[in-house]
C-alpha cells in the first residue's frame, strides 16, 4: 500500500506571495492533519480535516487554511508569506473516523518551504 | 492543555550500548502516546504507541517503552543501539476530537558514536 504523499517536495516563494501545498493519504484512510515544522518552535498542529470538515484546528492565524476533497486528498493554502513561514509542513493521515479509537497518524516526507 | 516535556535535548550513545530517552507528558484522561523518528529531511516514523493495556509497549526496529501514570512518563528504550538509530526522536500525545490532534514534545537528538 502506498504511503502518504506530499507534493511538492520543495518550494521557493518569496514574501506576500501565496502557496498551495497537497497531500494525498494512504488509500482508505479518511483523516489528514497538517502539521508545521521549525527550528525554533518545533512540531505543531495546524489542522485536521476529515470527511471534508475541519474537525481540529491549531492556533495559527487565518492565513493558514486547507480543505478536503471527496476523495481524501488535502490542500494547504498559506496566503501573504512571511519570512516566518519558512518550514518543514507535514501531512499525515490515519483511519479516524468520528469517535474512534486507537487510530495512529502516518505521516508523508513533507514540502520544505523557503520563503525569501 | 495538553503538552509533552522532552528533558533531553541530545543525547550521545555509543554503538552497542543500551538508551533511554526520557518523555513526560501532561493529559488530563488516559492519554494516547507515541514516538516517532525522523531522519534528516524525512517525515516522521511510527516507532511505537500506547492507548491501554499491557504499560510495556514494544515497537519496531527493537524499541520499546513503558507507561507509567504515577510518573506521567513513557519512555523510550532500546537495549542496545546501532549507528542506524541516530536520528532525532519525538514523543507525542493524541489530543482533540478523535484524538487527532498530535501535541509533540521538542524532540531529542540521538548521535550514536563508534
Amino acid at each position: 500500500k502506498a504511503g502518504v504523499t506530499q507534493t511538492p517536495r520543495y518550494l521557493i516563494k518569496t514574501r506576500g506571495q501565496q502557496v498551495t501545498l497537497s497531500c494525498s493519504p494512504i488509500s482508505g484512510h479518511r483523516s489528514v492533519s497538517w502539521y508545521q515544522q521549525t527550528p525554533g518552535q518545533g512540531l505543531q498542529f495546524l489542522f485536521e480535516y476529515f470527511s471534508e470538515t475541519q474537525r481540529n484546528k491549531g492556533n495559527f492565524p487565518g492565513r493558514f487554511s486547507g480543505r478536503q476533497f471527496s476523495n481524501s486528498r488535502s490542500e494547504m493554502n498559506v496566503s501573504t508569506l512571511e519570512l516566518g513561514d519558512s518550514a518543514l509542513y507535514l501531512c499525515a493521515s490515519s483511519l479516524a473516523g468520528f469517535g474512534a479509537r486507537q487510530e495512529t497518524q502516518y505521516f508523508g516526507p513533507g514540502t520544505r518551504l523557503l520563503v525569501l | 492543555a495538553q503538552s509533552v516535556t522532552q528533558p533531553d535535548i541530545h543525547i550521545t550513545v555509543s554503538e552497542g550500548a543500551s538508551l533511554e530517552l526520557r518523555c513526560n507528558y501532561s493529559y488530563g484522561a488516559t492519554p494516547y502516546l507515541f514516538w516517532y523518528v525522523q531522519s534528516p529531511g524525512q517525515g516522521l516514523q511510527l516507532l511505537l504507541k500506547y492507548f491501554s493495556g499491557d504499560t510495556l509497549v514494544q515497537g519496531i526496529k527493537g524499541f520499546e517503552a513503558e507507561f507509567k501514570r504515577s510518573q506521567s512518563s513513557f519512555n523510550l528504550r532500546k537495549p542496545s543501539v546501532h549507528w542506524s538509530d541516530a536520528a532525532e526522536y519525538f514523543c507525542a500525545v493524541g489530543a482533540g476530537t478523535g484524538f487527532q490532534k498530535l501535541v509533540f514534545g521538542t524532540g531529542t537528538r540521538l548521535l550514536v558514536s563508534p
